[in-house]
């Protein structure tokens, strides 16, 4: 099936620092969620984004919805240790289902 | 408020062998949604049923089959199970009947040997 260009597929990076990931489609979304999925459970939505250019703060988080509507990122602000799971980014167009990226893996040294 | 509970949490399955899933909605939420996700990959759809009908279908084999009962509950099914099979099963449920607003359980783990 279909899935998004999502990266980079995993990063390891110090208690602190900033991440960004990004996520790229062949095809114009009108909507661009973010979820993070802890071991064990399933993805919980951080942040949804409905409209080209938007911007969008949840606590650290801010994910905005590119303005070709064929991408999207998400930045993360003075990483904790919580932050550590896999972040998706998934999209959808009309009345149809999400499509998932493959997950970004983070992994935060405290 | 209990959230989107899914059952089995795990369970093994051999070759051949026919498995249900099954899932119970938040309170209130009409809508479900079945979702596979393999080892590394994020989730991919499979079914979605708003007030017991089928709103939207991915593209899976016909041997994956789900239905929705009267109190919002559903079941996935699939038979002749393959080893691909192998993967965590998400139902996640919505009050809408489009795919937004979704609220995902923690899934069941099925491996198939």
């Amino acid at each position: 099936g279909q899935q998004l260009n999502q990266s980079p597929q995993s990063m390891f990076i110090q208690e602190g620092e900033d991440v960004s990931m990004n996520c790229t489609s062949s095809s114009i979304f009108n909507t661009w969620l973010w979820y993070k999925q802890d071991p064990g459970e399933g993805p919980v939505l951080l942040i949804a984004l409905y409209k080209a250019g938007e911007l969008t703060s949840n606590g650290r988080l801010t994910a905005q919805f590119g303005i070709t509507r064929k991408d999207s990122f998400l930045n993360i602000s003075a990483s904790i240790p919580s932050d550590v799971g896999i972040y998706f980014c998934a999209g959808n167009s009309g009345n149809t289902p999400l499509v998932f990226g493959k997950g970004t893996r983070l992994s935060v040294i405290a | 408020d209990a959230g989107v509970t899914q059952s089995p949490t795990h369970l093994i399955k051999t070759r051949g062998q026919h498995v249900t899933l099954r899932c119970s909605p938040i309170s209130g939420h009409k809508s479900v949604s079945w979702y596979q996700q393999v080892l590394g990959q994020g989730p991919q759809f499979i079914f979605q049923y708003y007030e017991k009908e089928e709103r939207g279908r991915g593209n899976f084999p016909d041997r994956f089959s789900a239905r929705q009962f009267p109190n919002y509950s559903s079941e996935l099914n699939v038979n002749a199970l393959l080893l691909g099979d192998s993967a965590l099963y998400l139902c996640a449920s919505s009050t809408r009947r489009d795919f937004y607003g979704y609220t995902f359980g923690s899934g069941t783990r099925l491996t198939v040997v």
